[in-house]
């Protein structure tokens, strides 16, 4: 069956320090990959975007892996704060997910220490 | 203002009513979507719509009915609201076929 496993435990960590989700597939082959950001009681607010042919994708502290033998993308999140703590999705498109739909993970909650 | 709007934010009825989670987006984007997400489950696609007069279903479609007669609005409506149906519903839409999709506050619904 197709999955998408992101950790369901919370992901504790202290400031400064740089946080790492995991997002892995099974049975999808997907085009391109997101990762979204979602707050208590809001809509998952658009991260970043990284296609099959890219292995990394950096936005300022942000950085996304993408390894499609692996079946698997690592988000990092450099020098963390405390704002950073949010639960971060990830979301699989295109491929045999189906051109215009998005597949979503469970999500990853963080949560940044001062 | 400018945006992706979703109502009622927050609803409680009961088994049997009929409900319509309304949806408007102001960037005359092609693509809406409706996504509920609940605990254990993440967001699970319910129907999406490529263009006006255009739908088709995705995940999870059963006891949903969608219809897009305008591109800024996507209505959701439950014909027969069951406790299953229970959820937070979010509304998305985009431009093109990928990218980034732009979602609303969320509607909270409770089915008693």
């Amino acid at each position: 069956s197709q999955k998408i496993e992101q950790n369901s435990e919370a992901l504790n960590i202290q400031e400064g320090k740089t946080a790492t989700l995991t997002c892995n597939y099974t049975n999808y082959s997907p085009a391109y990959l997101q990762w979204y950001r979602q707050d208590p009681g809001r809509g998952p607010v658009f991260l970043l975007l990284i296609r099959e042919n890219e292995k990394e994708k950096r936005k300022e502290r942000l950085k996304v892996t993408f390894d499609t033998t692996l079946k698997q993308s690592l988000f990092h999140i450099t020098a963390s704060q405390p704002a950073d703590s949010a639960t971060y999705l990830c979301a699989l498109g295109g491929g045999n997910t189906g051109f215009q739909k998005l597949v979503f993970g469970t999500g990853t909650r963080l949560l940044v220490s001062p | 203002d400018a945006g992706i709007t979703q109502s009622p934010r927050y609803k409680i009825t009961e088994t049997g009513r009929q409900v319509t989670l309304m949806c408007h987006q102001t960037w005359s984007h092609s693509y809406m979507f409706w996504y509920r997400q609940d605990l254990g489950h993440g967001l699970r696609l319910i129907y999406y719509s490529a263009a006006a007069d255009i739908t088709d279903k995705g995940e999870v479609p059963d006891g949903y009915v969608v219809s897009r007669s305008k591109t800024e609005n996507f209505p959701l409506t439950l014909e027969s609201a069951t406790r299953s149906q229970t959820s937070v519903y979010f509304c998305a839409s985009r431009q093109g076929g990928s990218g980034e999709l732009f979602f609303g506050e969320g509607s909270r619904l409770t089915v008693l």
